[in-house]
């Protein structure tokens, strides 16, 4: 079956600009999480949510940072004004339900600012 | 590809040797614990999960170690292929009520045939 999808999979932006990562998690999958992952450091929570609703956005870096989940599957993440320091990996994963049960992670978009 | 890791912590060993590899985790409350694989350009892959009313859950080829006592989670990989080279990763979650992982330091495993 598919896995966790992310587009782009790559995205170059010139800071200042608004950016937009798309996940599709695997299908019937309640919970959806965001990471951010730094060149040699591991993934770093972004956000959770349960089926549409955002239950934890506690690790948003600023308010630059926006995700939704409007119909409880795909989501968007949305970073506005992009900075150099928010060049990173962002991973989205899902899982069947929340805490308890395995994330199943894409491969993530890599965003560069410059 | 990119490379993920490229400070970590390595292990090296020769291919059909058995790899421990450790981590430490940080809350007492942690209730559950999975180990990750993450290979260049790629996600993080779920390997193994071990919750924390167990000390031992072995998969294939893989058996999980948790020691409540002292914070400590290892990961056994017997028979390393080449395949097995890779970033790994344990995570955490803080236990009832949280939902989020927190992903400790990884370990940078590398197989020579």
């Amino acid at each position: 079956g598919a896995g966790v999808s992310q587009s782009p999979r790559y995205k170059v932006a010139k800071r200042g600009q608004d950016v937009a990562l798309r996940c599709d998690p695997i299908s019937g999958h309640v919970s959806l999480f965001w990471y951010q992952q730094a060149l040699g450091q591991g993934p770093e929570f972004l956000t959770y949510f349960q089926n549409e609703a955002q239950l934890d956005k506690s690790g948003l870096p600023s308010d630059r940072f926006f995700a939704e989940r409007p119909e409880g599957s795909v989501s968007t993440l949305k970073i506005q004004r992009t900075q150099k320091e928010d060049s990173a990996v962002y991973l989205c994963a899902s899982s069947v339900q929340g805490g308890g049960s395995p994330l199943h992670f894409g491969n993530g978009t890599r965003l560069t600012v410059t | 590809g990119e490379s993920v890791g490229l400070h970590l912590p390595t292990l090296s060993v020769q291919e059909g040797d058995n790899s421990i590899i450790n981590c430490a985790y940080s809350n007492s409350a942690s209730d559950y614990f999975i180990w990750y694989k993450q290979e260049s350009g790629k996600g993080p892959q779920f390997i193994i999960d071990i919750r924390s009313n167990m000390d031992k859950r072995q998969g294939q080829r893989v058996t999980v170690l948790l020691n409540k006592t002292v914070k400590h989670l290892s990961l056994q990989i017997a028979a390393t292929q080449p395949g097995d080279s890779a970033v790994y990763f344990c995570a955490e979650k803080g236990g009832t009520g949280f939902q989020k992982l927190v992903f400790g330091t990884g370990t940078r495993l590398l197989v020579s045939p």
